[in-house]
């Protein structure tokens, strides 16, 4: 029973392309997040939902727009994909000040 | 930015206690201190947290010093399956989780 659950895992489309990633949670959580990996392997949050609500929105382009349809899903849409937007996508969630739990993560590979 | 520092690399003999160490000096009195790990490029995974006391899993310890400024990670065994990068994680009043550059951590044979 997979906690938090990522589709697509490998994702691969050309500039100027729209895509969207999906993410789900069955822990019962209420904080969502989307966080960022580039290839030098650090780890930067993008967005953060609690209850449906974004509280958290880093500095980001525009092209990104996440939207949370309730307080298990958080998925994020991706407008003009660019060659930069190649990184890996890890959706989070949490109940509180308990640990966060990740999903395993989506490889967008933009050509 | 990260609220922690921690070194950028580290090698463990196989067997042998690794001790992974953090800096977090600008702690606030109610931040809990977490530890996540990353193997490979698979979703981090949480090793355990705290706040003031010390504390002990099934993986590893926590000690965390009496000012808060400083934590360390004990993996009382290391294997080769503890290679990975350890990330020291305060969670901030806004509800951020920043992750820095973690600790390299080489578990050699």
């Amino acid at each position: 029973d997979t906690a938090v659950s990522q589709t697509p895992k490998y994702l691969v489309t050309q500039m100027g392309n729209d895509k969207s990633i999906k993410c789900e949670q069955n822990l019962g959580h209420d904080t969502m997040y989307w966080y960022k990996q580039d290839s030098k392997k650090f780890l930067k949050i993008m967005f953060s939902y609690n209850n449906k609500e974004l509280i958290i929105n880093e500095t980001v382009p525009n092209r990104f727009s996440p939207k949370s349809p309730d307080k298990a899903h958080l998925n994020l849409h991706i407008n003009s994909l660019e060659l930069g937007d190649s990184a890996v996508y890890f959706c989070a969630s949490r109940r509180g000040d308990s640990p966060l739990h990740f999903g395993n993560g989506t490889r967008l590979t933009v050509t | 930015d990260a609220k922690t520092t921690q070194p950028t690399s580290m090698d463990c003999a196989e067997g042998r206690a690794a001790n992974l160490p953090c800096n977090h000096s600008t702690i606030s009195g109610n931040e809990y201190v977490y530890w996540y790990r990353q193997i490979h490029s698979q979703g981090p995974q949480y090793i355990i947290h705290g706040l003031k006391n010390n504390e002990t899993n099934e993986m590893a310890s926590l000690i965390i010093t009496e000012d808060r400024k400083s934590s360390t990670l004990i993996l009382p065994h290391a294997t080769l399956r503890d290679t990975a990068v350890y990330y020291c994680i305060v969670k901030d009043n806004a509800g951020k989780s920043t992750f820095g550059d973690g600790t390299t951590l080489t578990v050699k044979p």
